[in-house]
């Protein structure tokens, strides 16, 4: 089975850092993504992570230890636009399997 | 970039009768196509895999019969809920795989609500 973990809820200051950690056990690994979801909408694709360190791009980052089974995506200089459910999830054998999300709110 | 297009975004429909969603690759072939339910603050439930030309594969505890998924072209999956019930009610999301680093591309969803 998948088992993927990540924060239900977090809250974070406009212009500041908000770490959302994901940590998976799963019958195997061809990679992992984060997505972005507002809601009502369809997810968007921010990172995707298949080897071991950290892929930058902008203002989010996205970091992968696969002997650890954890990851964690970094967003920097918040904005209120930011604020929206960000889900982790790991490709094993062409299909994605999803944690349940982590609604990030951004307060003023 | 690639784009799937998810037709329609909102029905409402009566106990009992059928909806059918589609969900069309825009700009590239899609051999294999991915339908997911999500209820609210909840997460992406994947129901099936669509295969172009072939039966779909659904995942444990999903109904076939009752989810019914045609993928007769290289551009175009579509789901049926048959005698849908309230229960039924919930928020579909279809997707397809663009290769490469860009992953997963998501249709903008279909919100059904049966009455």
């Amino acid at each position: 089975g998948q088992n993927i973990d990540q924060p239900t809820e977090m809250t974070a200051t406009e212009g500041a850092i908000v770490q959302i950690n994901c940590t998976y056990q799963t019958s195997g690994f061809n990679g992992l993504f984060w997505y972005q979801q507002h809601a009502g909408e369809a997810p968007t694709f921010l990172s995707y992570n298949v080897l071991d360190g950290l892929e930058e791009k902008g203002r989010f980052s996205s970091f992968l230890s696969r002997s650890k089974g954890y990851s964690y995506l970094l967003l920097k200089e918040l904005q209120m636009k930011d604020s929206a459910s960000y889900l982790c999830a790991v490709l094993y054998d062409y299909k994605l399997s999803f944690g349940a999300g982590t609604t990030v709110t951004v307060r003023a | 970039g690639a784009v799937v297009s998810q037709h329609p975004s909102r029905v409402i429909c009566k106990s009992g009768t059928s909806v059918k969603i589609e969900c069309r690759s825009l700009d590239f072939q899609a051999t294999t196509m991915f339908w997911y339910r999500q209820f609210p603050k909840k997460s992406l439930m994947l129901m099936a895999t669509s295969n172009e030309g072939s039966k779909a594969t659904y995942e444990q505890g999903v109904e076939k019969d009752k989810f019914l998924i045609n993928h007769a072209s290289l551009t175009l999956s579509t789901l049926t809920v048959t005698s849908a019930h309230p229960e039924d009610s919930s928020f579909y999301i279809c997707s397809a795989s663009t290769g490469g680093r860009g992953g997963y591309t998501f249709g903008s969803g279909t919100r059904l609500t049966v009455v």
